[in-house]
């Protein structure tokens, strides 16, 4: 099973600032995805990066994929209440998804 | 998109009794199903594998008879913790891989299940 590391583990923030988010691991993938979780709900995709060196823009969040396929990152831009939420990476281990720890982020007005 | 369901959302019971959870596609077959387990401020953990008419695959220190898990058709399967303990309450999510058509090999995530066994 690929350990997926995810930094930091809590992030809490003011309303309008910036903030990065990092899923590493010693493994290569060939694809990996994030997800964010509100409290009392399943997980819900984000983005699914599959090539490497790729840069993907959902609105105000940007996930890269490393060249070397063995890392990612999600950044969001003038993050927003609304993005308070645990956000998770997960990588294939067969048919079923490998979490990492998640990134528990809490953005307050 | 794609909607798996849950059944109950939320269930209390006594310790020692039994609770069945079900997990359903609403609107694709679903190859392959799976269960994962998450504990307050935990990620999800997965707990089992299970396809359509064959046994279950669960993960190492899952026990396999403490958690009965049937997949009886393309678009049900159900988890059943059997004589619940105080130690078995957490958040239970499934979540279904779409089979056929543009869906295939995609995994969606049914809203989770809280049991609190007192």
């Amino acid at each position: 099973t690929q350990l997926l590391e995810q930094s930091p583990q809590f992030l809490s923030i003011q309303e309008g600032e910036n903030l990065t988010v990092y899923c590493n691991s010693s493994s290569v993938f060939s694809s990996l995805q994030w997800y964010r979780q509100e409290p009392g709900e399943g997980p819900v995709l984000l983005v699914t990066v599959v090539t490497g060196g790729e840069v993907k823009k959902l609105k105000r969040l940007t996930f890269q994929f490393g060249d070397a396929r063995k890392d990612s990152s999600l950044h969001i831009t003038a993050a927003q209440p609304g993005d308070t939420g645990l956000y998770l990476c997960a990588a294939n281990s067969g048919y079923a998804l490998n979490f990492g720890k998640g990134t528990s982020l809490l953005v307050t007005p | 998109g794609a909607v798996v369901s849950q059944h109950p959302s939320w269930v209390i019971c006594k310790s020692g009794t039994s609770v069945k959870i079900e997990c359903r596609s609403l609107d694709f077959q679903a190859t392959t199903m799976f269960w994962y387990r998450q504990f307050p401020k935990q990620s999800l953990m997965l707990m089992a594998t299970s396809n359509e008419g064959s046994k279950a695959t669960y993960e190492q220190g899952v026990e396999k008879d403490k958690f009965l898990i049937n997949h009886a058709s393309l678009t049900l399967s159900t988890l059943t913790v059997t004589s619940a303990h105080p130690e078995d309450s957490s958040f239970y999510i499934c979540s279904a891989r779409a089979r056929g058509g543009a869906r295939t090999d995609t995994q969606y995530f049914g809203p989770g299940t809280r049991l609190t066994v007192l």
